[in-house]
């Protein structure tokens, strides 16, 4: 079955520098590549998604790039901000589930 | 806006204990899944369902059950809790493969 690897599992970072979170997959199949952001006691909310036909997608200060080839896929966070502060996991499509990394833990410092 | 509602936040049980976890939402969505969040090793899929009466194994079914008897409604059963039970367990739903999926807000489980 699908197995996702997120890589690193924690990543501190100065206000305004840029993060960047990597995430690998198995299974050539998936097509649909979401990333989930999970605030302290908060549920997972979903901040960007990518599906397989497309290489790259923006949505203001956070990217998300697609290497289908490698099958590997990463989220860019630009002008990190203290609450950007979370965890953050990625997932990969199999038919009819979606598999997660093991997340990622984000601090941004002031 | 997408609900799903997980009825118990908070639950302390004793080892042996069954135990029922609620969860409903109102978007009218085929799926239904159920994850277990633990330090360390993200979320894993426990079950999952895409029509009533309908499950599937995930990644980590043993020592769990579920029950879809209505689209809207997918319960998780602990049949004998046990002590390596003590998660956080979350609820989701969506629209057919390939699409977003939306949480609960989780239920914590500490198993004593």
């Amino acid at each position: 079955g699908e197995n996702v690897e997120q890589h690193p599992s924690t990543l501190s970072v100065q206000e305004g520098d840029s993060a960047v979170i990597k995430c690998t997959y198995s299974d050539s199949a998936s097509n649909y590549f979401p990333w989930y952001k999970q605030e302290l006691g908060k549920r997972p909310q979903l901040i960007i998604d990518i599906r397989s036909n497309v290489g790259e997608k923006k949505d203001q200060r956070i990217a998300v790039t697609l290497n289908k080839t490698a099958k590997h896929f990463s989220l860019h966070i630009t002008e990190t901000q203290p609450e950007d502060s979370a965890v953050y996991f990625c997932a990969a499509s199999t038919p009819g589930k979606l598999i997660f990394g093991q997340g990622t833990t984000l601090q941004v410092k002031p | 806006d997408v609900k799903v509602t997980q009825s118990s936040r908070y639950l302390v049980k004793r080892t042996g204990e069954k135990v029922f976890l609620e969860c409903v939402q109102d978007m009218d969505h085929e799926n239904m899944f159920w994850y277990r969040q633990d330090p360390g090793l993200g979320l894993r899929l426990i079950y999952f369902s895409y029509d009533v009466k309908m499950k599937e194994k995930g990644d980590i079914p043993e020592g769990y059950s579920v029950s879809r008897e209505k689209k809207e409604r997918f319960s998780l059963i602990l049949e004998s809790a046990s002590t390596n039970q003590t998660s956080m367990y979350l609820c989701a739903s969506g629209r057919g493969a390939g699409n977003t999926i939306y949480f609960g807000e989780g239920s914590w489980l500490t198993v004593v």
